[in-house]
């Protein structure tokens, strides 16, 4: 059974770079495209951006060009780093893999990062 | 404010059916055969249900369904269970630059 757990600090500081880390297990992360969503306190869900095992990337332009995915295939792990964090980022964030038909197969069960000085 | 349009909540008794409505456009509900629905327990991971508008992942219980008429999809949950109580997403392709949207979420209450 394939299991995703993110991990990362809690708490970051308006202006600085979030840091995300996505471990899974039971699986491989060949043929799949690994993925970063985020919910904001009482919103939606958005969707941030995905990896390929390749090191492929695709991003959501409305994150403006500040969030970076890179993989390690040694750890099964993916990360994100998002810079220049404001209030707005605050949000819960899961990472997910991609299954057929763009759906998200399998989630983290989130993790909540507030920004705040 | 989300992309796809859902009703913020809905409630049923158990046994009952219900159907949860999640309203896009041509560029991705109505475009494309790529809608999923998925059940988030607060606090927990949020879960597959359905994908490709219709196809239920292994071990999901056949009392979910979904369908697609023009730019609206539907999840359908029928004989509904105390358990069935949770927050409903869907989610699209979209043909814009995006790639995936969500909707805003649906809180289905078993009575």
């Amino acid at each position: 059974q394939v299991q995703l757990q993110e991990s990362g600090p809690g708490l970051v500081r308006p202006s600085e770079t979030l840091s995300l880390a996505c471990t899974f297990s039971g699986g491989s992360i060949s043929t799949y495209y690994w993925g970063w969503i985020r919910q904001p306190p009482g919103k939606g869900l958005e969707w941030i951006g995905y990896i390929y095992h390749s090191g492929s990337t695709d991003y959501n332009p409305s994150l403006k060009s500040r969030d970076t995915i890179s993989v390690d295939t040694s750890k099964n792990q993916f990360s994100l780093k998002l810079s220049s964090v404001t209030a707005a980022d605050t949000a819960v964030y899961y990472c997910a893999r991609t299954g057929g038909g763009w759906s998200f197969d399998f989630w983290g069960q989130g993790t909540l990062v507030t920004v705040s000085s | 404010q989300s992309a796809l349009t859902q009703p913020a909540s809905v409630s049923g008794s158990p046994g009952q059916s219900i159907t949860i409505s999640c309203t896009g456009t041509s560029s991705d509900v109505g475009g494309y055969n790529y809608v999923s629905w998925y059940q988030h327990h607060p606090g927990k991971a949020p879960k597959l249900m359905i994908y490709e508008v219709s196809n239920r992942p292994s071990g999901v219980s056949n009392r979910f369904s979904g369908s697609k008429s023009g730019n609206t999809a539907s999840l359908t949950i029928s004989g509904l269970q105390a358990e069935d109580e949770a927050d409903y997403y869907c989610s699209s392709y979209t043909s814009s630059s995006t790639l995936v949207v969500f909707g805003g979420g649906t809180e289905l209450t078993v009575l």
